[in-house]
């Protein structure tokens, strides 16, 4: 695709459950980054993958998230029991080499309930 | 640790009208980069510019204009003659060359509404 392409839009879960956000990132792009916006603040860095490898996750909360990049493409962001305070829009982006500008897929929205 | 400020949480014009967002930084690397985000309702960010700390020349992009002062640890942006569809949250960011990669740090955003 054209851009950075993150599913579901949408998730719903329990308090509690494990859930799974998944990046598609710009075809090529070797960086890529995951960050948390909460309601009516700037986005917060969570991790960042330069090709398979996370080069830099200072900004995961806690334990329970963890991210992986297998490929060097597709990212899948894990949060374990999950809690209300985890609500929010995860965000993806990518850019072609580290120190270019990244460009954001449209976030997934994460309501823990 | 850096740190991005933009004071105005919102900012509301009539169409037409020229509005300036202000951004403060700060940072302890000499060498870093600044950027503007702008997030329509449907969510994603859109990028507009990124400027590196060692070219303070002022930058124009059509009705969009950038003021940065380093002296000043600002990056301010202004919009002229606003249109309704500037409405949006408009971010600044900071990423330092020193730390991995492109990582961001953003202000609180502010939210532009432009009224017909």
């Amino acid at each position: 695709g054209a851009g950075v392409s993150q599913t579901p839009s949408n998730k719903v879960t329990e308090k509690g459950k494990y859930v799974e956000l998944r990046c598609d990132p710009i075809s090529g792009h070797t960086a890529l980054y995951w960050y948390r916006q909460s309601l009516g603040q700037g986005p917060e860095f969570l991790i960042y993958f330069q090709g398979t490898g996370a080069a830099d996750d200072s900004g995961l909360p806690n334990d329970r998230f963890f991210a992986v990049r297998p490929e060097g493409s597709v990212s899948t962001l894990k949060i374990q029991r999950t809690e209300r305070g985890d609500s929010a829009v995860y965000l993806c982006a990518s850019s072609s080499i580290a120190d270019t500008e990244a460009f954001f897929g449209q976030g997934t929205r994460l309501t823990v309930v | 640790a850096q740190k991005v400020t933009q004071a105005q949480t919102e900012i509301s014009v009539v169409e037409k009208e020229d509005v300036t967002l202000d951004c403060v930084y700060e940072t302890r690397d000499t060498t870093y980069y600044l950027f503007w985000y702008k997030q329509p309702p449907s969510g994603e960010l859109v990028f507009l510019i990124r400027r590196n700390s060692f070219d303070e020349q002022n930058e124009i992009s059509g009705r969009y204009s950038w003021n940065f002062q380093k002296s000043t640890s600002s990056f301010n942006f202004t919009i002229t003659a606003s249109q309704v569809v500037d409405s949006a949250v408009y971010f600044c960011a900071l990423s330092e060359a020193e730390a991995a990669g492109n990582k961001l740090t953003f202000g609180g955003g502010t939210r532009v509404l432009v009224k017909p």
